[in-house]
Order: C-alpha cells, then sequence, then structure tokens
C-alpha cells in the first residue's frame, strides 16, 4: 500500500511570510496527526484529526498555525506569519481507527526560516 | 504532564547488543512504543509494550515493567544498518497521544 505523501519536502521562507503543507495519509486511515520535529529532539504532537473533526489542538500555536483535514482524508498545515523558532521537520502520520500506538510517517517537510 | 528520559547517545560495533533505556512518569499510561529515524528520514514503528515483558520482533526486543515505570528496547547482532536514532514513546489513556522521548543516537561502528 502507498504510505504516507507530504509535500513539499523542502521550504525556505523569510520570517513574517506564511507557508503551507499538505498530507495524504494512508487509504483508509482514520486518524491524521501533525508533529513538529526540532533538531534533536523528537517528534511534538502539534494536532490530532480523527475524520475530518479535531481530536486535539492543544499543543498548536493558533495565534499562527491552522489545520484541516478535507473531506476526511488530506490534511494542510498553515503557519502564517512564520517565525525562527518555527525551523523543524513538520510530519504527518496516519493510523488505522482505534490503532494509536502504531503510526504511520509521512518523509515530513524540513522548513527553514531565515 | 508526562517526561520521558533515554541516554542521548550509544556507540558500539557490529555484532554487539545493545540497550536502550526509557523511564518514564505519566499520567494514564496505556502503554509504551519504540520507533526508529533514519537520518533525514521517517521515523517507523519498530514495537509496542502494552503488558508488562518481554517483546521479541527479529533481532529486536522490547521490554516494560509497568510497577517500575521503565522499559527498554534491546537490539541485538547490530548491523550497520542500525545506525539510527530510536525514541521510546509513552501512549496515554486518557487521550490516547503519543509523546515521545527525545531519542538516543545509536552509531555502530565496524
Amino acid at each position: 500500500e502507498a504510505g504516507v505523501a507530504q509535500s513539499p519536502r523542502y521550504k525556505i521562507i523569510e520570517k513574517r511570510q506564511s507557508v503551507a503543507f499538505w498530507c495524504n495519509p494512508i487509504s483508509g486511515h482514520a486518524t491524521l496527526y501533525w508533529y513538529q520535529q526540532i533538531l534533536g529532539q523528537g517528534p511534538k504532537l502539534l494536532i490530532q484529526f480523527q475524520n475530518n473533526g479535531v481530536v486535539d489542538d492543544s499543543q498548536l500555536p493558533k495565534d499562527r498555525f491552522s489545520a484541516e483535514r478535507l473531506k476526511g482524508v488530506d490534511s494542510t498545515l498553515k503557519i502564517q506569519p512564520a517565525k525562527l523558532e518555527d525551523s523543524a521537520v513538520y510530519l504527518c502520520a496516519s493510523s488505522p481507527d482505534g490503532l494509536y500506538n502504531e503510526q504511520f510517517f509521512g518523509p515530513g517537510t524540513r522548513l527553514t526560516v531565515l | 504532564g508526562q517526561s520521558l528520559e533515554q541516554p542521548s547517545e550509544v556507540t558500539a560495533v557490529e555484532g554487539a547488543i545493545v540497550q536502550i533505556n526509557c523511564t518514564y512518569q505519566t499520567s494514564g499510561f496505556y502503554g509504551l512504543s519504540w520507533y526508529q529515524q533514519h537520518d533525514g528520514g521517517a521515523p517507523t514503528f519498530l514495537s509496542y509494550n502494552a503488558l508488562d515483558g518481554l517483546e521479541e520482533t527479529g533481532r529486536f526486543s522490547s521490554f516494560l515493567s509497568r510497577s517500575d515505570s521503565y522499559g527498554y528496547l534491546l537490539l541485538q547482532e547490530l548491523q550497520m544498518k542500525d545506525s539510527a536514532s530510536y525514541f521510546c514513546a509513552v501512549l496515554r489513556s486518557n487521550d490516547y497521544k503519543l509523546s515521545f522521548g527525545a531519542g538516543t543516537t545509536v552509531t555502530v561502528r565496524a
């Protein structure tokens, strides 16, 4: 089966600009996650969707970050405006309904904010 | 809140055995997962323990002691391709969120 797809793979922007990331999860996976991974750290959950509803967004900086999951399939994560500290890899993951311990990760988008 | 502790780095030679320990503090513990991440790659699932004891999957084994809030990942017959970062992650029972440790970088030398 096809894995989790993400685009773009790399993005370089100036601070205060906006950026958007796209994720296509594994077909049939009900749960979709966005993680932020800063260099040398473990992934940190930003937002979790169950189908097209938000389950948890307690760690999402809502003043600048937003996310949506269209029709319970694809998802986009947006940052507006970006700050230097947003430089990180943004990972999308998905899992079948009820299988939260085994998540399938995409290759990530490496964001550099200058 | 929750916290996970694991060593930052481990170096070993090919063919050796490496044990990566993980201690955790969390409310509502459900289970402990382990993920492998090669440099520049995506994390990939290795194993999961919800009950005490040892789970074996090929050269990799994972152990959990719920009473000690402790687990470990055992890498046997190390190969060069095992050079990667390994993360323990706690699955919480109250919200089914996975919280990752900072990771252990394993370097395998010839």
